[in-house]
């Protein structure tokens, strides 16, 4: 069966560090991957998602993410947090039930220190 | 026109009410998809209607009453809800049902108080 492991419930980075947020999927066939974020009080907002046309995909707010298969990884990264990236992150992937639907990570809380 | 709208945005009722949250999107998708969230917790899928049909009834309770009238319209009627059922509430869209690539686009959701 198809699903993400978010790799840590929390993490913290101080305001121009690098974002480092941790996703592995799992699946016996090419996965379509997403990365969603969610502000307090609000929805979910895409920031990028992986339909193998590129290995390396950039999203919004300067968010990017690689997928590995070899390591089956999709990891999101921005080179210098903003204060205003303090939110959730969810990695999910969809999946084939005789309907697609996308399952969603555990979730990632995102603190940003000044 | 690139959003969801989901109203009310807050509802507080008692366990014997009846009520409604509504949700709508002009953006011509034919994927609607209504959520639960309970707090620090990723939404969980509780139905997907497809072309106006109910397509995946996730094992929900049927206190919980989908209905989609039109293309652009996703009701969700309650009745008889428990306290555990307080949560915020998710609709979502997507262009095309049978499509693994579409992405999702989330109203900001109702948050639900079952007293």
């Amino acid at each position: 069966a198809q699903s993400v492991t978010q790799l840590g419930s929390h993490v913290s980075v101080s305001e121009g560090a690098l974002v480092l947020l941790r996703c592995n999927y799992s699946s016996s066939v090419p996965p379509y991957l997403f990365w969603y974020v969610q502000y307090p009080n609000q929805g979910l907002q895409l920031l990028l998602k992986y339909t193998s046309a590129a290995t390396l995909v950039k999203g919004i707010n300067g968010f990017e993410a690689e997928f590995k298969k070899s390591e089956t990884s999709f990891h999101l990264t921005k080179p210098s947090a903003h204060m205003s990236d303090a939110a959730e992150y969810f990695c999910a992937v969809s999946v084939d039930t005789g309907g697609f639907k996308t399952i969603f990570g555990a979730g990632t809380r995102l603190f940003v220190k000044a | 026109d690139t959003e969801v709208t989901q109203t009310p945005k807050h509802l507080v009722m008692g366990m014997t009410n009846k009520k409604s949250l509504k949700c709508e999107q002009h953006m011509g998708h034919r994927a609607m998809y209504w959520y639960k969230q309970k707090a620090k917790k990723p939404p969980e899928l509780m139905f997907v209607y497809s072309y106006e049909k109910l397509s995946i009834n996730e094992s929900v309770p049927s206190r919980f009453s989908p209905e989609c009238p039109n293309s652009s319209l996703l009701n969700l009627h309650l009745h008889a809800l428990q306290p555990e059922d307080s949560a915020l509430y998710l609709c979502a869209s997507s262009p095309g049902p049978g499509l693994a690539y579409n992405e999702q686009f989330f109203g900001p959701g109702t948050r639900l108080t079952v007293l």
